[in-house]
């Protein structure tokens, strides 16, 4: 049973940063693209990040391209994705997503399961 | 950046009913859309893949078509359980980002 948990959110000073971390369970790891995905208070989804399935690739929307960094570590023991944010701003304030692409190919940017999320917010 | 255009905003409409929401693309996306309701206070969820394709799972009353530009999610005779928003996602050609339409919110009348 695929599970994803986040965590790492918090209320956090315009111009800071933050951490978010992702632990996965219930697939190979390893094998899967991983995205995070975001939605401001009573909006839409908004697309953040996508790291493949080695962590050799990453793409950003462009919204937080230069700011925002994914990584993520396939530790046989240690499955977890992260989202670092710098230099955030009040418009990042959001329900941060951890999602799971559905397969390799273009299929990695087809998200099948998600977590339940963190909120993140910006504020001073 | 591929814009997704979702029509209606919010409909209203009662049990039994056949449902229809529209997703036009900015440009040609072939058959790489996607499907996903989201109900209150819950994260998505996929329903339908790549146009037509029905997810594992999910109720055959869902189904979804189209290609190119235009694409149609429809919900044969809705139940009580379907009330959530809607959305349609587009991928691609990486480094194109991925882009969400706007979302239909769907109400019981």
């Amino acid at each position: 049973q695929v599970q994803l948990v986040e965590s790492g959110g918090g209320v956090v000073q315009p111009g800071r940063s933050l951490r978010l971390s992702c632990a996965a369970s219930g697939f190979t790891f390893s094998s899967y693209g991983m995205h995070w995905v975001r939605q401001a208070p009573g909006k839409g989804l908004e697309w953040v990040t996508l790291i493949s399935y080695d962590g050799r690739n990453e793409y950003y929307a462009d919204s937080v391209k230069g700011r925002f960094a994914i990584s993520r570590d396939n530790s046989r023991n240690r499955m977890y994705v992260y989202l670092q944010m710098n230099s955030l701003r009040p418009e990042d304030t959001a329900v941060y997503y951890c999602a799971k692409g559905k397969g390799r190919g273009k299929w990695q940017q087809l998200v099948d399961y998600w977590g339940q999320g963190t909120l993140v917010t910006v504020s001073s | 950046d591929i814009q997704m255009t979702q029509s209606p905003s919010s409909l209203s409409a009662s049990v039994g009913d056949r449902v229809t929401i529209t997703c036009q693309a900015s440009q040609d996306i072939s058959n790489y859309l996607n499907w996903y309701q989201q109900k209150p206070g819950k994260a998505p969820k996929l329903l339908i893949y790549d146009a037509s394709n029905l997810e594992t799972g999910v109720p055959s009353r869902f189904s979804g078509s189209g290609s190119g530009t235009d694409f149609t999610f429809t919900i044969n005779s809705l139940q009580p359980e379907d009330i959530a928003t809607y959305y349609c996602q587009q991928y691609g050609d990486l480094p194109r980002p991925i882009t969400f339409g706007q979302g239909t919110r769907l109400q019981i009348k």
